[in-house]
C-alpha cells in the first residue's frame, strides 16, 4: 500500500542552523513527490517537487529536497533557516494525479 | 489574490444539520479535489472531480456530496452533521490529472457542535 511517513512530529533549530526534515515513502511505481509548508490558519504552500531526473530539486525560500530510490525517502533541507519558516511541513507522494497522500506533518519551531 | 476561494472560512453547525461547502477557483484549472484536515488524521483525499465529473471518491460516507455547477466551482454538501466531521476542509485543483502540481484554497473551518 502506498503511504508517506514523516517520523519527526516536531523538530526545533535555531535561527541561522541548518535544517533536515524527514520523509518516507512507500510506493511500487515511479514517485511524483512533493513538499507542502502550511503557515497558522492557512492554506497549503508549494515548496518543491520532484518527477524525475535530478535528485536533488530546488524549490522557494531556498529549500531543495534530495530523492533517493534506494531508501525511499524525499528530505527536506535548508542551509539556514529564519523565524518566518516556522510552519507545519508537510510531504505527499501523487499517486494518481491530483491525488496525493500527505505524511503526518512536521511542525518546526526556531528559537531565537 | 487568492486563486481558489473558499467561503465560509469558519462555520459553526449544530449535530443532525446541514452546511454546504463553497468553492471557487480562478486558475483555469480542469481538475478540483476536496481534502479534510482533523485533529485525528493527517490531509486526507476525499475526492477528485475532472471537467465536471466525478473521478474518485475516498469518502465512505453518502452524507458528504460534491457539487460542481461550473467547471471552475466544486462546492461540499454535508448532511446530517456530526461532531466526528469536524475538521478544516480544503478544496483544491490542477490543470489536468496526470502528476501535476495542485493547489491549495485557505480552507473552511468547520465545528459541529
Amino acid at each position: 500500500a502506498q503511504s508517506v511517513t514523516q517520523p519527526d512530529a516536531r523538530v526545533t533549530v535555531s535561527e541561522g542552523a541548518s535544517l533536515q526534515l524527514r520523509c518516507k515513502y512507500s510506493y511500487s511505481a515511479t514517485p511524483y513527490l512533493f513538499w507542502y509548508v502550511q503557515y497558522p490558519r492557512q492554506g497549503l504552500q508549494l515548496l518543491l517537487k520532484y518527477y524525475s531526473g535530478d535528485p536533488v530539486v530546488q524549490g522557494v525560500n531556498s529549500f531543495e529536497a534530495e530523492f533517493s530510490k534506494s531508501n525511499s525517502s524525499f528530505h527536506l533541507q535548508k542551509a539556514s533557516v529564519h523565524w518566518s519558516d516556522s510552519a507545519v511541513y508537510f510531504c505527499a507522494l501523487s499517486i494518481d494525479g491530483g491525488k496525493l497522500i500527505f505524511g503526518q506533518g512536521t511542525k518546526l519551531s526556531i528559537k531565537p | 489574490d487568492p486563486k481558489i476561494i473558499q467561503k465560509p472560512k469558519y462555520l459553526v453547525a449544530v449535530t443532525g444539520s446541514e452546511k454546504i461547502l463553497i468553492c471557487e477557483q480562478y486558475l483555469g484549472h480542469n481538475a478540483m479535489y476536496w481534502y479534510r484536515q482533523s485533529a485525528k488524521k493527517p490531509l486526507e483525499f476525499m475526492f477528485s472531480y475532472s471537467y465536471q465529473k466525478l473521478m474518485d471518491n475516498q469518502t465512505a460516507s453518502s452524507r458528504f456530496q460534491p457539487q460542481s455547477s461550473k467547471k471552475n466551482h466544486l462546492d461540499l454538501q454535508i448532511t446530517a452533521l456530526k461532531p466526528d466531521d469536524s475538521a478544516t476542509y480544503f478544496c483544491a485543483s490542477s490543470q489536468g490529472t496526470a502528476n501535476t502540481e495542485v493547489f491549495f484554497g485557505k480552507g473552511t473551518r468547520l465545528t459541529v457542535v
